[in-house]
């Protein structure tokens, strides 16, 4: 399958201070990409969904302002938790895809986020 | 609204013996139905996906499950677990192509005791 790399893999940071992580499509060019947050023990709840060239769509919530999406190219979207708080501290997955929603989208490896 | 249930949190088979993963769903329309397996600390591994067709779908690892529209259904299983098995096990839904944001369900823990 398609390959979707996430970096940093683990971050930590200070409270007050925001966080860029990196979701790469290294195979294919991805139109859609998909922002997921997971708690300790608990499901995957899809942040945001977010199209090259576009705003990201965010879920009911989650709040944009905080979480920012950007899509710049069809290979990379950035997900920058700004001026996070301990509260923030999750694992966050990326999914991509190519083409129509007939296809299939493919996980990054997550990035376990920690604020200290 | 779609949604998916998978009532066991935790499971605990002797390595060798079978497994079956429960899960059920609620779909307006046809639903588009994944298995996913996530090791600690990792992302998520496709194991299988339903699109339509034969209901009965082979995964990798070893990995099947079944499709049973009346009891909205799609139960994940395996003739004989090895302990490299052990992870978590994530239900999946989406709309269309499974291209479109899914809702997982809230996983099953499998432990296998050697």
């Amino acid at each position: 399958g398609a390959v979707v790399s996430q970096h940093p893999s683990r971050v930590i940071c200070k409270s007050g201070t925001s966080v860029k992580i990196e979701c790469r499509s290294l195979d294919f060019q991805a139109t859609t990409m998909f922002w997921y947050r997971q708690f300790p023990k608990q499901s995957l709840m899809l942040m945001a969904t977010s199209n090259e060239g576009s705003k990201a769509t965010y879920e009911q919530g989650v709040e944009k302002d905080k979480f920012l999406i950007n899509h710049a190219s069809l290979t990379l979207s950035t997900l920058t938790v700004t001026s996070a708080h301990p509260e923030d501290s999750s694992f966050y997955i990326c999914s991509a895809r190519e083409g129509s929603t007939n296809t299939e989208a493919f996980f990054g490896q997550g990035t376990r986020l920690t604020v200290v | 609204a779609q949604s998916v249930t998978q009532p066991d949190i935790h499971i605990t088979v002797s390595e060798g013996a079978s497994l079956e993963l429960r899960c059920n769903y609620s779909y307006g329309a046809t639903p588009y139905l994944f298995w996913y397996v996530q090791s600690p600390g990792q992302g998520l591994q496709l194991l299988l996906k339903y699109f339509s067709g034969d209901t009965l779908v082979q995964g990798i690892k070893g990995f099947e499950a079944e499709f049973k529209r009346s009891q909205s259904s799609f139960n994940l299983r395996k003739p004989s677990v090895h302990w490299s098995d052990a992870a978590e096990y994530f239900c999946a839904v989406g709309a269309m192509g499974g291209g479109n944001k899914l809702t997982f369900g809230t996983g099953t823990q499998l432990k296998v005791e050697l």
